[in-house]
């Protein structure tokens, strides 16, 4: 069956250390995967987009990387900050039965940045 | 550029009632979705527009669940009768487009939380 799955509910840092989160997919042969970051209350806010054929996108202090052959994606933020708190979410592009792409969201990782 | 609107905000009905929900997208996005969003998970496609008609809605429940797109632009989703498990956060998002090669990122509005009792 088709997965895709965040490698923890929770995750709790110490501020300036590197947030490191874990997108793993079966299945699934995305062209491009997605990450979003949500608050309490409000909907998702799309951070940073990777194709297959790039290894690594990065944007400010968030870095993607996207492994096609382990089927994982990588979310890292450097020098975390407790803004930095927040629901972060996978999201991958895929083939739904129209042939039109979709983009389906794993569960979410909550990350609490503490000071 | 505004965002994209949805409305209500919250709703509280009693199981076995009818409620709709109202999105309108970003000007000129031509996808729209409807996502359910249950407490502590992540959001799961219901249906999605290209235009105004429907690409897909593989995970809709067709039996309670119902969804249009008038004119390519505004969209209603509506739940009739409702069960205690349609419990969530009903969220409305758009892109300017959306495929293989046109991957395009999604506005989400800040969702209408329905609560059955």
């Amino acid at each position: 069956s088709q997965k895709i799955e965040q490698n923890s509910e929770a995750l709790n840092i110490q501020e300036g250390k590197t947030a490191t989160l874990t997108c793993n997919y079966t299945n699934y042969s995305p062209a491009y995967l997605q990450w979003y970051r949500q608050d309490p209350g409000r909907g998702p806010v799309f951070l940073l987009l990777i194709r297959e054929n790039e290894k690594e996108k990065r944007k400010e202090r968030l870095k993607v990387t996207f492994d096609t052959t382990l089927k994982q994606s990588l979310f890292h933020i450097t020098a975390s900050q407790p803004a930095d708190s927040a629901t972060y979410l996978c999201a991958l592009e895929a083939v739904g039965y129209s042939s039109a792409s979709k983009i389906i969201f794993g569960s979410g990782t909550r990350l609490s940045i503490r000071p | 550029e505004a965002g994209v609107a949805q409305s209500p905000r919250y709703k509280i009905i009693e199981k076995r009632q009818s409620v709709a929900f109202w999105c309108n997208p970003i000007s000129g996005h031509a996808t729209l979705y409807w996502y359910q969003q249950i407490l502590g998970q992540g959001p799961k496609l219901l249906i999605q527009f290209q235009n105004n008609g429907v690409v897909d809605d593989s995970q809709l429940p067709k039996d309670r669940f119902s969804a249009e797109r008038l004119k390519g632009v505004d969209s209603t989703l509506k739940i009739q009768p409702a069960k205690l498990e349609d419990s969530a956060v009903y969220l409305c998002a758009s892109s300017f487009t959306l495929g293989r090669q046109g991957a395009a990122e999604a506005f989400f509005g800040q969702g209408t939380r329905l609560t059955v009792v």
